[in-house]
């Protein structure tokens, strides 16, 4: 299946500073990546959904302002979490879709702020 | 609203077949049923989607019910990785997944 990368794996940040985790599709062009998040013993939650050159479409809860998507080339898409809280720690998961619209998902980055 | 039904939770022994099952009875004519697991700390791994015919890949075979009410996941082999939370999802060619609580396998030696 195709492979789709995520940098960092796992990031410590301290309380009100701001982390950008990468998404990358490496073997195939990928017009949208999606955003999850999960939290522990719990479900994937889609956060936002990111097309290539426009704006991501972002799901009801969710804080476009704290939570910047940038989708610049096919095989790129970052999450930038500003001003991280304890609460904003998670797990968090992209996915790019495939030509046939099934998606492939990164490996996942531990978010913790202390 | 995850659209599907799966069983929380299942055991099969290593080496026996494992039949995940899948209710998804107000399924539309144009969704697809997905199947994805996830291991532990680990992001979701594709394993087999299908519209309306029985699918087999590498992974594992895919049973749709003729009314498209149901489906069955199997697992030919189980093996001990094979250890995960199995996730059926609908989905219209394109739009976001959304994710339900799966059924968690556990696969025994």
């Amino acid at each position: 299946g195709a492979v789709v990368s995520q940098h960092p794996s796992r990031v410590i940040c301290k309380s009100g500073t701001s982390v950008k985790i990468e998404c990358r599709s490496l073997d195939f062009q990928a017009t949208t990546m999606f955003w999850y998040r999960q939290f522990p013993k719990q479900s994937l939650m889609l956060m936002a959904t990111s097309n290539e050159g426009s704006k991501a479409t972002y799901e009801q809860g969710v804080e476009k302002d704290k939570f910047l998507i940038n989708h610049a080339s096919l095989t790129l898409s970052t999450l930038t979490v500003t001003s991280a809280h304890p609460e904003d720690s998670s797990f968090y998961i992209c996915s790019a879709a495939g030509r046939r619209y099934e998606q492939y998902f990164g490996p996942g980055t531990r978010l913790t702020v202390t | 609203d995850a659209k599907t039904t799966q069983p929380p939770s299942m055991d099969c022994a290593e080496g026996r077949a494992a039949n995940l099952p899948c209710n998804h009875s107000t399924i539309s004519g144009n969704e697809y049923v997905y199947w994805y697991r996830q291991i532990h700390s680990q992001g979701p791994q594709y394993i087999i989607h299908g519209l309306k015919n029985n699918e087999t890949n590498e992974m594992a075979s895919l049973i749709i019910t003729e009314d498209r009410k149901s489906s069955t996941l199997i697992l030919p082999h189980a093996t001990l990785r094979d250890t995960a939370v199995y996730y059926c999802i609908l989905n219209n060619a394109g739009n976001m997944l959304t994710f339900g609580g799966g059924t968690r396998l556990m696969v025994k030696p």
